[in-house]
């Protein structure tokens, strides 16, 4: 059993619209972490977090502590949105992470 | 600062072989990890190290072994390459003070024949 599961696996969407992405995890955490993979491979962080809220740009990433939930939120979509999303729990020193979610954005 | 970076991109080695994938930071971080991913399958951590001088396993570390060279430089190892660990290895570093922000390097894709 994976620590942290993501939903949905694929996803695709018209350009334009309001995605959302689900983590949950069963371990406890310090932190959340979301990646993303670009086609060619390279990962970058978009957020870490351990309570509450975080925006940048038209991402928005939220936590539930208590419900062991987060979610990535990206509005106004768009095909260079389309990558691979991962998120990672922090658990001490390391983290567990999910296997990922693939958006398409088609214009 | 060029970040994380890792040498080779690109390796074929054949069953039996050994080879070192090379992984260097220069943001003074105290943490670094050694993944690989799989498809299907989220990346798992082979190795860490939460300072200079020490390492530790993490959840596939068979057939595997690290050196910390010093705060910058953390290399992994492969002594008997095995089809098995055909993979795209990635090395990451942690930033402590800014929310455990990892950041990772352009990756390795090795094939065992």
């Amino acid at each position: 059993k994976n620590e942290v599961e993501q939903s949905p696996q694929n996803l695709t969407a018209q350009e334009g619209e309001f995605i959302t992405i689900n983590c949950s995890y069963s371990v406890g955490i310090s932190a959340l972490h979301w990646l993303q993979q670009h086609p060619g491979g390279g990962i970058v962080s978009l957020f870490m977090l351990s309570s509450g809220k975080k925006k940048h740009g038209r991402l928005i990433a939220t936590i539930n502590i208590q419900e062991k939930h987060s979610s990535l939120h990206i509005t106004a979509s768009h095909p260079r949105d389309s990558a691979v999303y991962i998120c990672a729990a922090l658990t001490g020193n390391q983290f567990y992470f999910g296997t990922g979610t693939s958006l398409t954005v088609i214009p | 600062n060029a970040g994380v970076t890792q040498t080779p991109k690109f390796q074929v080695l054949k069953t039996g072989q050994s080879m070192t994938l090379q992984c260097a930071q220069d943001m003074n971080h105290n943490s670094m990890y050694w993944y690989r991913q799989d498809p299907g399958m989220g990346l798992r951590l082979i190795y860490y190290s939460a300072s200079e001088g020490t390492t530790d396993k993490g959840e596939v570390p068979n057939g595997y072994n690290v050196s910390r060279l010093n705060k910058r430089e953390f290399s992994l190892r492969l002594e008997s390459a095995a089809p098995s660990q055909t993979s795209v290895y990635f090395c990451a570093s942690l930033l402590e003070l800014a929310g455990n922000e990892q950041f990772f390097g352009p990756g390795t894709r090795l094939t065992v024949l």
